[in-house]
Formats: structure tokens, sequence, C-alpha cells
């Protein structure tokens, strides 16, 4: 079963420091990749997304994505955190069998002054 | 943009009560969804639709039950409230195919019952 792996529940860094936060995913067949941020007590806002065009997938608010298929990876990066950046990030697979998206657990990023 | 909108944002209903919750969305999409979120749980199908009077089970169906009467419309009817369906409650919609869009949420209702 195709399934998506978020390492890391939660991540702390400092404001302006680099943030990295990590996905791995399952697929025999070239996947749609989609990273999802949801703010206190909100719904999920789509980052950016992957659909086998472009390696390196450019989304709102600074962030981006480097689809690897070698390494099945799809990591969310941002060279600069800033405060308003504390949030939950999930990471989505289209699975090819249902045709629905599969969601990982998500990580909880804090950012801290 | 599109939109998708739930009707409530809070609600609070007590044990045994028959709750609604609705959602609306905007842009013609095909395919809807509802999903619970819990602490360390993540994101758990409850039921979709793919079309008007259509639906499906998700992974989670037990408890809970749907309506598709008209396309753009699709209610979460849980039938007997009790208090492990506290939760927050997400929506969702997405055209077809959804691989291309991903989906479309809404702001989710933070339901308690006690």
């Amino acid at each position: 079963a195709q399934s998506v792996t978020q390492l890391g529940s939660h991540v702390s860094v400092s404001e302006g420091a680099l943030v990295l936060l990590r996905c791995n995913y399952s697929s025999s067949v070239p996947p749609y990749l989609f990273w999802y941020v949801q703010y206190p007590n909100q719904g999920l806002q789509l980052l950016l997304k992957y659909t086998s065009a472009a390696t390196l997938v450019k989304g709102i608010n600074g962030f981006e994505a480097e689809f690897k298929k070698s390494e099945t990876s799809f990591h969310l990066t941002k060279p600069s955190a800033h405060m308003s950046d504390a949030a939950e990030y999930f990471c989505a697979a289209l699975s090819s069998n249902t045709g629905k998206l599969i969601f990982g657990q998500g990580t909880t990023l804090q950012v801290k002054p | 943009d599109v939109k998708v909108t739930q009707s409530s944002r809070y609600l609070v209903k007590r044990t045994g009560e028959k709750v609604f919750l609705e959602c609306v969305q905007d842009m013609d999409h095909e395919n809807m969804f509802w999903y619970r979120q819990d602490p360390g749980l993540g994101l758990r199908l409850i039921y979709f639709s793919y079309d008007v009077k259509m639906k499906e089970k998700g992974d989670i169906p037990e408890g809970y039950s749907v309506s598709r009467e008209k396309k753009e419309r699709f209610s979460l009817i849980l039938e007997s409230a009790s208090t492990n369906q506290t939760s927050m409650y997400l929506c969702a919609s997405s055209q077809q195919p959804p691989g291309l869009y991903g989906y479309t949420f809404g702001s989710g209702t933070r339901l308690t019952v006690v």
C-alpha cells in the first residue's frame, strides 16, 4: 500500500534559520505530491504541489520543495524562518490505486525568537 | 478562488444528540470529503463522495453517515453523538482528477460532545 512518512512530528528552529521538513513517499508510479500548511484552528492550505514538471517546486510564503525520485523524497524547505511560519505541515501523495490523497502524520514547526 | 465553507467553526453538543455538519463548495467540484483530525493521529478519512447521491466509506465511517443531495453540499451526520467523537472535522473538495489540483479544505469545525 502506498504511504507517506514525515520524519519528525515536531521541528524547532530559530527565527532566521533554515527550515527543513522531511517527507518520504512510497509509490511505484510517478506521484503527485503536495505540501499543506495548517495554522491553529484553521483548515489546510495548499503550499505547493509537484505534478511531474520541474523537480524543484516553489510555493507560497517562500517555501519550496524538491522531488528526488532516487530517494523517494519531497522535502520542504525555506531559507529563513519567520515567526509566522509556526504551524503544522502535512505532506500528501495521490494514491494511484484509489485516486485519493494519502496524508502524512504532520510535522509541527516551532519558530523560536 | 475556490471556497469550501463549513457552517460552524465551533459546536458543542450533548451525548446522544443527532449532529449535522454542513459543507458547501462553490466551484462545481465533483469530489467531496470529510476528515476528522486528532492530535497524534493526523487526518483520517470518514466518508467521501464522487458525485451527487453517491457516497463511499473512508477509513473510519462507524458512527457517521453522509448526505449529498446537491453537488455543492456534503453533510456529515453523527447519528448519536458520543464523547469520543469530540474532534476537529475538516471538509474538502477537489476536481476530477484530484491529482492535478489537490484538495481545497474548509476552515474546520471543532466539535465538542459533552
